[in-house]
């Protein structure tokens, strides 16, 4: 099936780690997406990228960082410069065109130790 | 991205009943609309959109409404089920760029 793929499900961080977040995608999608979802909210744009080897910043885009190598895959590092970083993380991708929508993977949930 | 207000921020009704979700913008340049369901755990997953150049879309029980003058647009459902209880929540684009808004809780009590 095609689809977007996070992992791991729950991840718990370390003062001072870095972490990174997997998301993979086989929808053929050239657009990714990073968002940060705190609880009860809405969905906070991190990082996005319209084409490998490019990536933009997003609203809230301190303490964290991205590379986008392959056309599937869109990892998110959550640096120890992140202050607050427990939250659900939420990865989208489309294709690069308006008016399309973006397709969710179903999260990691990052925890502070 | 420009602002979406999201009204109310739960919502309770009864099983069979209708429940009207509403979503207000600032961006008159926005020109695509969707809705998305989350349950506890999961991703949103899309469940309908709508561009600006019609006022409405039907999909069985879903229906979205679109007023861009008064710049805001409605999720109906009718017929509520316990398994639409979920948060949902409206977006909207001007380009390939979601803002989104602050979603709603909807519990369908049996």
């Amino acid at each position: 099936d095609g689809g977007i793929t996070q992992s791991p499900k729950y991840l718990f961080r370390k003062e001072g780690q870095n972490v990174t977040l997997s998301c993979e995608q086989n929808l053929n999608h050239d657009a990714m997406y990073w968002y940060r979802q705190d609880p009860g909210q809405g969905l906070r744009l991190i990082y996005y990228s319209q084409i490998v080897n490019d990536f933009q910043k997003g609203d809230i885009a301190e303490g964290y960082s991205v590379s986008r190598e392959k056309k599937e895959s869109f990892p998110l590092t959550v640096t120890s410069a992140q202050k607050n970083p427990t939250a659900f993380y939420l990865c989208a991708s489309s294709v690069p065109t308006s008016n399309q929508p973006q397709h969710f993977g179903d999260g990691t949930r990052l925890s502070i130790l | 991205g420009e602002n979406v207000e999201q009204h109310p921020s739960t919502l309770s009704v009864q099983e069979g009943d209708s429940a009207v979700i509403k979503c207000t913008y600032s961006d008159s340049a926005s020109n695509y609309f969707p809705w998305y369901k989350q349950e506890l755990g999961k991703g949103p997953q899309l469940i309908i959109d709508i561009r600006s150049n019609v006022g409405e879309k039907k999909d069985q029980r879903i229906a979205v409404t679109l007023n861009k003058t008064a710049k805001h647009f409605s999720l109906h459902i009718t017929e509520t089920q316990p398994e639409d209880s979920a948060v949902y929540f409206c977006a909207h684009a001007a380009g390939n760029m979601l803002t989104f808004g602050g979603g709603t809780r909807l519990m369908v009590k049996p």
